[in-house]
């Protein structure tokens, strides 16, 4: 069965700065797929990223990046010079084969919260 | 482009009554799921359509149902409501099954 886990319940950091979220996954699949979606008050999860368990090359989207690592089954999130619309609720979600269909789970989230 | 719509927002209802939410996926997606959020949890999966018939189901009673029109919109029926079932209702769309989900805003259903 897949299983995400997301330990940080909630982080606390000041402006500027640097901030990791972790996730760890598992999964009996070859194949499947992470995300990472950001829930900010209104409700909405944005989409973040998706990644197939084939490509293990880190990714950098401004000051979002992603570190995934098959080795420890893990496909953590890091915002440099962390700002205060950062603020949100981070959810880690993994999709592989079983039930049929690849339809996402979603770990509890990390709730991050920037101070001015 | 709009995205994916719900309604409505907030609702209230009690104990024992029956709710349909609404649910229009973004332009050129076919496929839509649904998931149940309680407060301070992530989002667990309730069922997706695809092709106007129920794809896959999660671990939900059959007072969950749910339907999707020839246009790809959704609704999520829940009958005899319970307390617990008080949360944020998320419909999601996507294109096909491993794509990403793209949600709505969600509604938020309060049981008293």
């Amino acid at each position: 069965a897949q299983k995400v886990t997301q330990a940080q319940t909630e982080i606390s950091v000041v402006e500027k700065e640097d901030v990791t979220l972790d996730c760890v996954y598992e999964t009996r699949d070859t194949t499947y797929y992470l995300f990472w979606y950001k829930q900010p008050p209104s409700g909405e999860l944005v989409f973040l990223i998706r990644r197939n368990s084939f490509d293990e090359q880190n990714e950098i989207s401004g000051r979002y990046s992603w570190n995934f690592q098959k080795s420890t089954s893990s496909f953590n999130f890091t915002i440099t010079a962390s700002q205060v619309v950062d603020s949100a609720v981070y959810f880690c979600a993994l999709s592989d084969s079983s039930g049929g269909s690849y339809i996402p789970t979603f770990g509890r989230g990390t709730s991050l919260i920037v101070h001015p | 482009d709009a995205g994916v719509t719900q309604s409505p927002t907030h609702l209230i209802k009690t104990r024992g009554q029956q709710v349909t939410l609404r649910c229009s996926p973004k332009s050129g997606h076919d496929t839509v799921s649904w998931y149940q959020q309680a407060l301070g949890q992530g989002p667990q999966f309730i069922f997706q359509y695809y092709e106007e018939e129920e794809r896959q189901r999660g671990n939900f009673p059959d007072r969950f149902s749910g339907h999707q029109f020839p246009n790809y919109s959704s609704e999520l029926n829940v009958n005899a409501l319970l307390l617990g079932d008080s949360a944020l209702y998320l419909c999601a769309s996507s294109q096909g099954g491993t794509g990403e989900l793209f949600f709505g805003e969600g509604s938020r259903l309060t049981v008293l």
